[in-house]
């Protein structure tokens, strides 16, 4: 199985800063067709997860373009650019190239 | 805009089965996308069960397999678990979750809001 590790587990950034958020995954998730089998989850308190990322860098639809995310095979990150009030959520990250899809533990984002 | 909504009990004895089922509308749970279920304990992270393909394949996590059913009813536009001889440990709230194949089959772009399931005598 791959098991995900994100780092930190919590962080604190002032309003309008940089947060980043790593994921390390316990082998490659790099796929024959050079796509990354890596997702990123925001979940607010009381809501379920939404995708935000996906194939490592590519943004959802509709996900404001402060997010990005970068990285292959192993080591992952995902960047907000100037950090707003409405992003103070828990995220996550998730590999599916490979079952059983695997989560990180989970990175908690607020405001300083 | 696909909608899931999860349903069943909210309690369950322990060593009894656990039961939920995902309506999905408008979209046809047959027309090629793959459907999840996750969970959540309370105060922690996310747990991937099991997931429906849309050739009929289904995946389960071996932590649960032995446990663990998914199934699809489309006359009812609807997919279902069932989770056998639960302990406290399955306490947590089940998501289900489509994965249209957009981008890769395995991630989940549209959740249901999810339902709490208490495992307690």
């Amino acid at each position: 199985d791959i098991v995900m590790t994100q780092s930190p587990d919590s962080l604190a950034v002032s309003l309008g800063e940089r947060a980043t958020i790593n994921c390390k995954s316990s082998q490659s998730v790099l796929y024959t067709n050079n796509k990354n089998y890596l997702t990123w989850y925001q979940q607010k308190p009381g809501q379920p997860p939404k995708q935000v990322i996906y194939w490592a860098s590519t943004r959802e639809s509709g996900v404001p373009d402060r997010f990005s995310g970068s990285g292959s095979g192993t080591d992952f990150t995902l960047t907000i650019s100037s950090l707003q009030a409405e992003d103070v959520a828990v995220y996550y990250c998730q590999q599916y190239y490979t079952v059983p899809y695997s989560f990180g533990q989970g990175t908690k984002l607020e405001i300083k | 805009q696909v909608q899931l909504q999860e349903s069943g009990p909210g309690l369950v004895r322990p060593s009894e089965t656990l039961s939920l089922t995902c309506t999905v509308s408008p979209y046809s749970i047959s027309s090629g996308s793959d459907w999840g279920w996750i969970r959540q304990p309370p105060g922690k992270g996310l747990e991937w069960i099991t997931s429906l393909s849309h050739t009929g394949d289904m995946h389960y996590n071996p932590s649960l397999r032995s446990r663990v059913t998914i199934s699809m009813d489309t006359s009812k536009n609807q997919f279902s678990l069932r989770l056998s001889s639960v302990t406290a440990a399955d306490t947590a709230v089940y998501y289900c979750a489509r994965d249209d194949g957009g981008s890769g089959y395995g991630s989940y772009d549209h959740w249901g809001q999810g339902t709490l399931v208490t495992v307690s005598s």
